[in-house]
């Protein structure tokens, strides 16, 4: 079973559209992160949530909106896409006392 | 804040060479070091740590790497390079235990030649 897992792993759409990509962990842990790893690999945090209240939140614009229904999960909501919004979305969870995080395989974004 | 930079967007070595990576952070507090790797089209996972326990700290894959805080260095070494080690390979920092979180370096891109 893959620990922390992200659907779609693969997205294109137009500008202007709205997307959203799910996040589940199934390791228990109570923290949980969307990371934005750009065009040159550079690997930045987005969000960060502990127990579904929002911790960490990195300066995104407001059409980026996390959403976490429960601790397992973390979606990441887009509105009114944008070119530069091209990237991949790698979803992340740790666990209490943990300093490891688990990253999950990513979800690749096109923006066209 | 914390910071970290990765010496060389690009290493390029031969099957069987030694693999060096370079790391350093910048942080005003003792921080926790990671190393990351990440093969094409595919997610993070994580090589090693540095937790303040032993500065020198074994990973998987062969892999090693070793704290040092004089010169505030992290860097990443393997003995014999393998052709499956070609990767893009991320070190980072974090500090604190609460909501912490990841700050990465630039990545370093690994070739591997035969």
């Amino acid at each position: 079973d893959t620990a922390v897992s992200q659907t779609p792993k693969y997205l294109v759409t137009q500008m202007g559209n709205d997307k959203s990509i799910k996040c589940e962990q199934n390791l228990g842990h109570d923290t949980m992160y969307w990371y934005k790893q750009d065009s040159k690999k550079f690997l930045k945090i987005m969000f960060s949530y502990n127990n579904k209240e929002l911790i960490i939140n990195e300066t995104v614009p407001n059409r980026f909106s996390p959403k976490s229904p429960d601790k397992a999960h973390l979606n990441l909501h887009i509105n009114s896409l944008e070119l530069g919004d091209s990237a991949v979305y790698f979803c992340a969870s740790r666990g209490l006392n943990s300093l490891t995080i688990y990253f999950g395989e990513g979800s690749w974004l096109t923006v066209v | 804040a914390q910071s970290v930079t990765q010496l060389g967007s690009h290493v390029s070595v031969s099957e069987g060479a030694l693999v060096l990576l370079r790391c350093n952070y910048s942080s005003s507090v003792p921080p926790y070091l990671f190393w990351y790797v990440q093969y094409p089209n595919q997610g993070l996972q994580l090589l090693l740590k540095y937790t303040s326990a032993a500065t020198l700290v074994k990973g998987i894959n062969g892999f090693e790497a070793e704290f040092k805080k004089s010169e505030t260095s992290f860097h990443l070494t393997k003995p014999s390079a393998h052709m499956s080690d070609a990767a893009e390979y991320f070190c980072a920092v974090s500090v604190g235990a609460a909501g912490n979180k990841l700050t990465f370096g630039g990545g370093t891109r690994v070739l591997v030649k035969p």
